[in-house]
This record gives structure tokens, C-alpha cells and sequence, in this order.
């Protein structure tokens, strides 16, 4: 199957700094992207979803400003998270997708993000 | 409103026994059905999917079934393993739905143990 990559892993960070998420669709072209947030013992929940191109479409409640998501490429998305702060702590999951909205999403390894 | 939900909540068996996991949904209009199976610290990874004309799939030790009368989905794990151990999620895909197709349950949590 299509693999996804996530970079870094995990980060831990101080509150009031941002940081970058890359998401990468390694054996295709990725139309579009998706991020999601994951906290212990709950679903993933969709923060936004990206088309190469154009302007990410965020899910209601998350803070365009604050979570940046750039889809520069077919193969690369990134998500930044400006100003985190602890509440921000949280397993970021991105997917792929290389057709519409109802094609097969591919999911990344996933970024666990620690601010203190 | 689209739901998923997915029973038991967490599940402990014995190393070589079958388990059996369910979900039922309210999605609709319905699109396809897939299984993932998540260890802890790592992204989804796909076992199954099925659309609405599939009753059955199996890939491997994992055999996924969907009653789309009744909305209704199993998966069911045979000889389990210790490496089974994870959270498998039930998703199911709402057909043209604008930007959130994807309805996620909570998973099930699976301990397999020696």
C-alpha cells in the first residue's frame, strides 16, 4: 500500500514557541491531505483538510491562526502549530489521499507533540 | 447525526484464542466500511474495507463482516497473537458528505496476553 511519512516523531517544546509538522506521501502524488489530533483514549478527530494549492478548509473549532497548514506540493503537507501551548500536547496524525474526498486516506506514523 | 460506535470499550484474551469485535453506525448515505488497527504510539494502518454490496473480507487471520441492513460490522480475530495488542477502529465513510466523510469510532483496545 501507499505509505505516508511524518517528521519529526515526536517533538517536545516550550509553551509560546511553534512547531512544524511535515507530512509527506512517499509513492504518490497525495490531491489531498488531512490532519487530525488524537488524544489518549479517544478517535481521531479531523482538524482540517488540505488541497494542493489552495487554502486548507479547517473543521469547526480549530483555530485557523494558530494551527498554519501549508500543502505546497503533491507530496508534502506541513502543519505548524504557532504559540502552542500545553493544552496543544497531542498525537498529530496526518493522511493522504490521492483522489476525492471519499478515496482511500493513507495515515502517517503520526507526531506526538509534548509542550510544557 | 453520523455515529459510530464500537463494542466492547477494551477486550483482554489469551494468546491463541478468537475474539470478535463490533460496530455499528448510522452513517448515511453509506459509502464503505473499513477496520484499521492502530498501535499505540503509531498511525492507522488498514485491514479491511467493504462497500455496501460486500458481506465479507478477510485478510489473513482477520476476517471482517458488514450487514448493511441491520448497519452493522465485525471484526473477528482468529488465533490471536501477542502482536495483536493495539486499538482497532472502525471508520466509516459517508458518500458525498462535503470535507468530513470519514466517521471514526473510538476503537476497541485488545490486549492479547501470554
Amino acid at each position: 500500500g501507499a505509505v505516508v511519512s511524518q517528521h519529526p516523531s515526536r517533538v517536545i517544546c516550550k509553551s509560546g514557541t511553534s512547531v512544524k509538522i511535515e507530512c509527506r506521501s512517499l509513492d504518490f502524488q497525495a490531491t489531498t491531505m488531512f490532519w487530525y489530533r488524537q488524544f489518549p483514549k479517544q478517535s481521531l478527530m479531523l482538524m482540517a483538510t488540505s488541497n494542493e494549492g489552495s487554502k486548507a478548509t479547517y473543521e469547526q473549532g480549530v483555530e485557523k491562526d494558530k494551527f498554519l497548514i501549508n500543502h505546497a506540493s503533491l507530496t508534502l503537507s506541513t502543519l505548524t502549530v504557532t504559540s502552542a501551548h500545553p493544552e496543544d500536547s497531542s498525537f498529530y496524525i496526518c493522511s493522504a489521499s490521492s483522489g476525492g474526498l471519499s478515496e482511500t486516506q493513507y495515515f502517517g506514523p503520526g507526531t506526538r507533540l509534548l509542550v510544557l | 447525526k453520523n455515529q459510530v460506535e464500537q463494542s466492547p470499550q477494551s477486550l483482554i484474551i489469551l494468546e491463541g484464542k478468537n475474539c470478535t469485535l463490533q460496530c455499528n453506525y448510522t452513517v448515511s448515505p453509506f459509502s464503505n466500511l473499513r477496520w484499521y488497527k492502530q498501535d499505540t504510539g503509531r498511525g492507522p494502518v488498514s485491514l479491511t474495507i467493504m462497500t455496501f454490496s460486500e458481506n465479507t473480507k478477510s485478510n489473513g487471520r482477520y476476517t471482517a463482516t458488514l450487514d448493511a441492513d441491520t448497519k452493522q460490522s465485525s471484526l473477528h480475530i482468529t488465533a490471536s497473537q501477542l502482536s495483536d495488542s493495539a486499538s482497532y477502529i472502525c471508520v466509516v465513510t459517508a458518500w458525498n458528505s462535503g470535507n468530513t466523510p470519514l466517521v471514526f469510532g473510538k476503537g476497541t483496545r485488545l490486549s492479547v496476553i501470554a
